[in-house]
């Protein structure tokens, strides 16, 4: 049973756009919740983070919302450039636990 | 620059072969974490340690073992390797007690094949 879900396998967006990637969990004990990129032939890479206390953080071009009562978070990219094509996953982790649980990912293509 | 190190980035291995993925990080980090990376699966948790001479299975531990004779070194062992063995396997570090809002950082990746 998928405790982290990222419905969407890809999204193609255009250059200068705004990139919206979402995920949905299921698991309400989850505190931690993680953004990573992947590029074809290398390891993941932290991208952004927020904590289950927060709504919003936002870095640079890239934001993260975080809506508990629909357990749902999301990640925005704006502008999005052609750069930022990768498959994104999300993670969760559980309070007290050191596993971090992922989506399958996105592939983002801009 | 904080480090995880996969030995090799690609490699072919025959059938029922015995292999040996290597890992080591610089880093002083308590835990780490085998993963697989398959097309529209994600990422699958094979085994993790949190501590020397520790292990825990993950999700899809069947085939595989661990070894953690050393903090900074976690090798993924395939017993007898097999064709749906081929991905892409990941290796992992993290600092305990929730300490890093980084969550894990990821070696660069061995691709196995399988023949």
């Amino acid at each position: 049973d998928q405790q982290v879900k990222q419905n969407s396998p890809s999204l193609s967006v255009q250059e200068g756009r705004i990139s919206i990637l979402n995920c949905d969990y299921t698991n309400s004990m989850f505190d931690y919740f993680l953004w990573y990129k992947k590029y074809p032939a290398e390891g993941p890479t932290f991208l952004i983070s927020i904590s289950s206390i927060k709504d919003k953080n936002e870095d640079g071009r890239f934001t993260v919302f975080l809506n508990k009562s629909a357990k749902h978070l999301s990640l925005h990219i704006v502008p999005s450039q052609p750069g930022d094509s990768a498959v994104y996953f999300c993670a969760a982790r559980e309070g007290g636990s050191e596993k971090l649980v992922f989506g399958k990912g996105t592939k983002l293509t801009v | 620059d904080v480090k995880v190190t996969q030995s090799s980035r690609y490699l072919v291995k025959r059938t029922g072969e015995k292999v040996f993925l290597e890992c080591v990080q610089d880093m002083d980090h308590e835990n780490m974490f085998w993963y697989r990376q398959d097309p529209g699966l994600g990422l699958r948790l094979i085994y993790f340690s949190y501590d020397v001479k520790m292990k825990e299975k993950g999700d899809i531990p069947e085939g595989y073992s661990v070894s953690r004779e050393k903090k900074e070194r976690f090798s993924l062992i395939l017993e007898s390797a097999s064709t749906n063995q081929t991905s892409m396997y990941l290796c992992a570090s993290s600092t305990s007690g929730g300490r890093s809002s980084y969550g894990y950082t990821f070696g660069s990746g061995t691709r196995l094949t399988v023949v």
